[in-house]
């Protein structure tokens, strides 16, 4: 079946600096990539999603390529700011059998960004 | 941006003892769904649910597990009996059309009810 990989978590970073969360998936399928954020208090939420390989997604700075040969759906961020602070998931939904709203989650990488 | 309401945030039961969830998704959505997520793992698809009717569920989605939307009220999820496995986080989402990725639709999720099963 599918599965979705990503950075291990806690991750605690100092403001200013850069942040990389490595996403790897495996699936059969032709899938669409999502990156969701949840902060403290909220349930996931949507920061970007990228249907095509080889194509970026970006929102509030944050930007991810859908790399197919590589497998991979890196999220990075130049510069990170306190209110960045959230848990993120990386996600796959299946093109094919893709109408069900049957997101594949990876574990989720706790960020804390620190002043 | 919408909001998807759970209630409660925390529930406590006994084992054997049955629970209902309560989700109230967006106003103008069709589509809902229920995900769980045991602590420290993914979180996984348990079922969705449109026209008053389960569309797709998964494994985990057991017998004891039934989802209802009465009258276009809250979408709720029913444990009967509940299993001491069945404590989780269980998010509620919804979305204006399949949230498959071929329509590309966005699904907006609830904050969560965690549910301990003593």
């Amino acid at each position: 079946g599918d599965s979705v990989t990503q950075t291990e978590g806690p991750v605690t970073l100092s403001e200013g600096t850069s942040l990389t969360v490595n996403c790897s998936y495996e699936t059969k399928q032709y899938p669409t990539l999502f990156w969701y954020v949840q902060y403290p208090g909220e349930g996931p939420q949507l920061l970007f999603k990228v249907p095509k390989a080889n194509e970026k997604g970006s929102n509030r700075g944050f930007e991810a390529t859908y790399n197919k040969e590589a497998t991979s759906f890196h999220l990075q961020k130049a510069s990170v700011q306190e209110s960045d602070s959230a848990v993120y998931y990386c996600a796959l939904g299946d093109r094919t059998g893709g109408l069900s709203g049957k997101l594949t989650f990876g574990e989720g990488t706790q960020v804390t960004v620190i002043s | 941006g919408p909001k998807v309401l759970q209630i409660p945030s925390h529930q406590i039961i006994d084992m054997g003892q049955m629970v209902t969830l309560n989700c109230d998704p967006v106003s103008n959505h069709l589509y809902f769904y229920w995900y769980k997520q045991i602590l420290g793992q993914q979180m996984e698809f348990l079922v969705n649910f449109y026209n008053g009717k389960v569309m797709e569920k998964s494994k985990l989605f057991k017998d004891q597990f039934s989802v209802e939307r009465p009258d276009g009220s809250y979408f709720t999820l029913k444990i009967q009996p509940t299993a001491l496995e069945d404590s989780a986080v269980y998010f509620c989402a919804s979305s204006s059309d399949w949230g498959g990725a071929r329509r590309q639709n966005t699904l907006y999720f609830g904050a969560g009810t965690r549910l301990s099963v003593l």
